[in-house]
Formats: C-alpha cells, structure tokens, sequence
C-alpha cells in the first residue's frame, strides 16, 4: 500500500534562507509523487510533480523536488525563502486505482524576516 | 481557463442534518474526486467520479456519498451529521486518464453543531 511520510510538522526559516521540506514516500508500484501548497483559508495548489520522466522535478516559485529512489525520498527545497512562501506543504503519493492521492499529514513553513 | 468552484463556501449545520456540497470541475476534465481535510485525521479522499459512475472510494461510512451529473458537476452529500464531520471538504479534477495532476477547488467549511 502507499503511504507518505513528511518529516517536521513545522518548519521555520528566515527570509533568504534555504528551505528544505522533507517526504519519504512508500510505493507498491512505481510512484507518482507531487508537492502541494495550501494557504489559508484556500484550496491546494500544484507546485511540482514527478512522473518518472526526470528525477530532478522543477516547479512554481522556485521550488524544485529530487526523487531518490534507493532513499525512498522526494524532498521539496528552495534556495531562498520568501515571506510569501508561508503556508502548509502537502507531498502525494498516487494511492493506485482512480485518482485517489494519498497525502502526508503536512508541514507547516514560517518566514522569519 | 476557470479553476475549480465549491459551493457553498460555507455551511453550518447541527447533528443529524443532512448536507449536499457541489463542485464544478475546469472545462474539459471529466474526472473529480473528493477530500475531507480535518486537524485530526489530515487529508483524506473520499471518492473519485468519472463519467457518472464511482471508480473509486476511501473508507468512509455510507453516510457520505455523491453523484456526478452529465456535465461532469459532481455533488456530495452527508446525511446524519455528526460532530466530527465537522471539516473542510475539497474537490479536486483532472483529465480522464489515470494518475493525471489534480486540480483543487478551494473548499467547503463544513461546521457541525
């Protein structure tokens, strides 16, 4: 069965620095994976996505994803923390059958200044 | 092209009430599928319609249920309320093939009293 772990329910950083958002996943099958963003009071949003087609995923704002498979991981990072970039971080794993997503219980990111 | 759209935004209902949560997928995807988000128990999916027909469900009593119509608008109901269904409740739609992105609505907030 698959099943996703995320690592730090809270993360806390300072504008400008790295931002490292950490997943492991567990997959039956070969996965797909995604990065979601929530802010609040809002739905999700799609940052990236990984389908097998590259290991190093690129997404929106800045943030890129590497899937390691001998580490079971997909972490989210970006090289430099924006205030904006406070908000609830989701990573997904396609649980099988029809479009269910099975999601880790989230981060949540703060920006210091 | 416009995104996903819940109504209503927010609902209060007391025990025992029934409930019916409507979602119109992006023009052009046929697939939607159903998350509850609560503090306790994180995102969770709930069922996943296609062409009228349920494909895929999670493992929530029978009190929760939906239908898709011809238009691809999907509606879910929750008969018997309870305090703990008590969450915000996301639609989400993609293309029909399997394991395609995606796409969230931005909720329903469901209050239980």
């Amino acid at each position: 069965a698959q099943s996703v772990t995320q690592l730090g329910s809270h993360v806390s950083v300072s504008e400008g620095a790295l931002v490292l958002l950490r997943c492991n996943y567990s997959s039956s099958v070969p996965p797909y994976l995604f990065w979601y963003v929530q802010y609040p009071n809002q739905g999700l949003q799609l940052l990236l996505k990984y389908t097998s087609a590259a290991t190093l995923v690129k997404g929106i704002n800045g943030f890129e994803a590497e899937f390691k498979k001998s580490e079971t991981s997909f972490h989210l990072t970006k090289p430099s923390a924006h205030m904006s970039d406070a908000a609830e971080y989701f990573c997904a794993v396609d649980g099988g059958g029809y479009n269910k997503l099975i999601f880790g219980a989230g981060t949540r990111l703060a920006v210091h200044p | 092209k416009a995104g996903v759209t819940q109504t209503p935004r927010y609902l209060i209902k007391t025990r025992g009430q029934q409930v019916t949560l409507s979602c119109s997928p992006i023009s052009g995807h046929r697939s939607v599928s159903w998350y509850q988000q609560t503090p306790g128990q994180g995102l969770q999916f709930l069922f996943e319609y296609f062409s009228e027909t349920q494909r895929n469900k999670g493992n929530f009593p029978g009190r929760f249920s939906g239908r898709q119509f011809s238009n691809s608008r999907s509606e879910m109901n929750v008969s018997t309320l309870e305090l703990g269904d008590s969450a915000l409740y996301l639609c989400a739609s993609s293309l029909e093939a399997l394991r395609e992105t995606q796409y969230f609505g931005p909720g329903t907030r469901l209050l239980v009293l």
